[in-house]
C-alpha cells in the first residue's frame, strides 16, 4: 500500500535548527512536497523535490533519497512564525498526492 | 507564481440549503483539481477529484450526490454542498495542477458554517 509517515510534533527553540523526517512508500513517484499550513489557514507550498539531494531556499531547506524512500525539511534560524503544521507529500505515478498527517512544530523563545 | 482563488472565505448557512464553492487558477490552466476538507486540527482528507471536462472521481466513503463536483473549464472547478447538514461545518479547501503536472496549488480555502 501507499504510506507516508512523519513526526507527529517536534518542539524547538527560536534560533535553533529543526529537521523534520519524511519515509514514504508509493506506488511509483513524481516528487516530494512540503507544504506550510498555519492553524486555520490552507496550505501553503514549500519544495518539491524529484532528484536527490539537497534543494536550499533561503533559511528552508529539503532533502530527497529516492532510494530510500526518505525525505527532510530543514528549518533554520527558526522564528516564532514558523510554528506551523508542516505537510509531506509523495505524487505517485497517477500524479497524486499521498500525504503525511503532518508534523506540528511548536517553537519556543 | 501560480494562484489559485476559492470563494467565499467563509459562508454561514441554514440545514438544509445548499453552498457552492468556487476554486479558480489565475494564471495557470488547471487540469486536474481536488478537493478536499478538514476538520480541526484533523488531517486533509481528499474528497474527490476532478479533471476538466469529465466526471469527479470520489474517495470512498464521500457522497457524489451530496458533493456536487464541477469541473467546466481549465480554470474552475466548483463543489456544490447539497442539503448541508452541521456535521458538514468544516474547512473545505481546493488545490489544483497546472499541464506541468508537478507542481500543485492550494486555494485559501473556505470555512463552511452550517447551522
Amino acid at each position: 500500500g501507499q504510506n507516508i509517515d512523519q513526526p507527529t510534533e517536534m518542539t524547538a527553540t527560536e534560533g535553533a535548527i529543526v529537521q523534520i523526517n519524511c519515509t514514504y512508500q508509493t506506488s511509483g513517484f513524481n516528487g516530494l512536497f512540503w507544504y506550510q499550513q498555519h492553524a486555520g489557514e490552507a496550505p501553503t507550498f514549500l519544495s518539491y523535490n524529484v532528484l536527490d539531494g539537497l534543494e536550499e531556499k533561503g533559511r528552508f531547506s529539503s532533502f530527497l533519497s529516492r532510494s530510500k524512500g526518505y525525505s527532510y525539511l530543514l528549518l533554520k534560524e527558526l522564528q516564532m512564525k514558523d510554528s506551523a503544521s508542516y505537510l509531506c507529500a509523495a505524487m505517485d505515478s497517477n500524479y497524486q498526492l499521498i500525504w503525511g498527517a503532518g508534523t506540528k512544530l511548536i517553537i519556543k523563545p | 507564481g501560480a494562484v489559485v482563488s476559492q470563494h467565499p472565505s467563509w459562508v454561514i448557512c441554514k440545514s438544509g440549503t445548499s453552498v457552492k464553492i468556487e476554486c479558480r487558477s489565475l494564471d495557470f490552466q488547471a487540469t486536474t483539481m481536488f478537493w478536499y476538507r478538514q476538520f480541526p486540527k484533523q488531517s486533509l482528507m481528499l474528497m474527490a477529484t476532478s479533471n476538466e471536462g469529465s466526471k469527479a472521481t470520489y474517495e470512498q466513503g464521500v457522497e457524489k450526490d451530496k458533493f456536487l463536483i464541477n469541473h467546466a473549464s481549465l480554470t474552475l472547478s466548483t463543489l456544490t454542498v447539497t442539503s448541508a447538514h452541521p456535521e458538514d461545518s468544516s474547512f473545505y479547501i481546493c488545490s489544483a495542477r497546472g499541464l506541468a503536472g508537478n507542481t500543485i496549488y492550494f486555494g485559501e480555502g473556505s470555512w463552511l458554517t452550517v447551522v
